[in-house]
């Protein structure tokens, strides 16, 4: 069956470290998104991507940096981690309508 | 872009239906209603989408009023497997709307036994 996988599920790394969440669907969907969950706001999104070598900003993209080489995969990197980034992640990805986006497990991360 | 106004929570006695309200006095003609929801920890799951008319699946009914400025969930039979925030987003379809799925803080519906 077709899934949408998420790694690692837990993080902990220290500030100023570069940390890469994974993404990987095999839907074969061409756009993806990357959301922050922190209590109180929802979800907020950070970056997507409509297709290979194609990523745009979200509500809430500074910090944080998304590529795009091929359909399955859309990793995020936060190049220099922040206290502030502590959050729960979450991957998803749609079909090119979009009229539903099938969601990750999420990636609970915790910079100290 | 269009933004939903939703209860913070909500109760509903099990085996009773539950409706979800959403407000969306804002929503331009070609924006569509969508539902998720979010069982604790776990990513968001769609539920239901629509435009004009009113919709229904196996998991719930969605019910959108003439002038398409407020919405109804409902859940038929609600179980304590319903226990979960529920979003209420309007965006539009397709690629160029990709970047207004604004979820907001939702409704947190708890199902009573």
């Amino acid at each position: 069956d077709a899934e949408i996988t998420q790694s690692p599920r837990h993080k902990i790394t220290e500030t100023g470290r570069q940390v890469t969440l994974a993404c990987h669907q095999t839907w074969n969907h061409n756009n993806m998104f990357w959301y922050r969950q922190d209590l109180g706001h929802g979800l907020r999104l950070i970056h997507y991507s409509y297709g290979v070598h194609d990523t745009n900003k979200g509500e809430v993209s500074d910090g944080y940096s998304v590529s795009r080489s091929n359909t399955e995969d859309l990793p995020l990197t936060l190049e220099s981690a922040a206290s502030s980034q502590t959050s729960v992640y979450f991957c998803a990805s749609s079909g090119l309508v979009g009229h539903e986006q099938f969601f990750g497990p999420g990636t609970r991360l915790t910079v100290l | 872009d269009a933004k939903t106004t939703q209860p913070p929570s909500m109760d509903c006695a099990e085996g009773r239906a539950a409706n979800l309200p959403c407000n969306h006095s804002t929503i331009s003609g070609n924006e569509y209603v969508y539902w998720y929801r979010q069982i604790h920890s776990q990513g968001p799951q769609y539920i239901i989408h629509g435009l004009k008319n009113n919709e229904t699946n196996e998991m719930a009914s969605l019910i959108i009023t003439e002038d398409r400025k407020s919405s109804t969930l409902i859940l038929p039979h609600a179980t304590l497997r319903d226990t979960a925030v529920y979003y209420c987003i309007v965006r539009v379809a397709g690629q160029t709307g990709a970047n207004n799925l604004f979820f907001g803080t939702g409704t947190r519906l708890t199902v009573i036994p």
